[in-house]
């Protein structure tokens, strides 16, 4: 099993510019998360997702889309890169059973917005 | 509100010591789930350990225990044995419903040989 993979590692943007933060699971996970990790601020939640075709907004949600298609996948979509979207994003997915939740991230994508 | 409040942004412990780091939690939610995450310099999050709301026992995982004291809101984590490599930095975290997920601002552990 891969666990959950994000790309790319590194991207640098142009202010306006748009782009899609990849981000997909093996492990079949119904929950998947978005998060931005600030200095300082710890991690904080933009959107997440309970099942294919369910979507929901965090804590941070303006200035990005996400869609779920599929249990693997869950993109999420910068629509016009401003500077204060620099930030590292981490991607991850959870389940629960009646006696334990687990969450798993994936190793981040570090953003740059000029 | 849902918060997640780590009160300790940095803290040193001795090789082999024990140490405490801080948690304390606010929502009205019944039903919440608590984490500890380790973010090494290298940048990964890596899952530590669970407590969930209704369980009435405190969360064990290897050298890592949860202190849960739910009257008081707070989900501390204890540490055993301290190693090098603990030196990290550690989120405590909180599950709400609909899996909404709440992270503390973290502490720097420094683990000195």
């Amino acid at each position: 099993n891969a666990g959950v993979t994000q790309t790319p590692k590194f991207q640098v943007l142009k202010t306006g510019q748009s782009m899609t933060l990849q981000c997909a699971q093996d492990m079949n996970h119904e929950y998947m998360s978005w998060y931005r990790q600030d200095p300082g601020m710890g991690l904080r939640l933009i959107h997440y997702s309970v099942g294919a075709g369910i979507t929901d907004q965090g804590e941070v949600p303006n200035g990005y889309n996400v869609s779920r298609s599929t249990t693997e996948d869950f993109p999420l979509r910068l629509l016009s890169a401003a500077p204060s979207q620099t930030s590292v994003y981490f991607c991850a997915s959870s389940y629960l059973t009646p006696t334990k939740e687990t969450q798993y991230f994936g190793p981040g994508t570090r953003l740059l917005v000029l | 509100a849902q918060k997640i409040t780590q009160t300790q942004p940095g803290m040193f412990v001795q090789e082999k010591e024990a140490v405490t780091l801080d948690c304390t939690y606010d929502t009205s939610d019944p039903s919440y789930g608590l984490f500890w995450y380790k973010q090494p310099s290298s940048g990964e999050m890596i899952f530590l350990i669970y407590q969930g709301s209704y369980d009435q026992q405190n969360a064990t995982e290897g050298r890592y225990s949860l202190n849960f004291q739910k009257a008081r809101k707070s989900a501390n984590l204890v540490i055993s044995a301290s190693q090098l490599g603990d030196s990290a930095m550690y989120f405590c975290a909180m599950r709400v419903t609909g899996n909404q997920f709440y992270f503390g601002t973290g502490t720097s552990l420094t683990v000195i040989p």
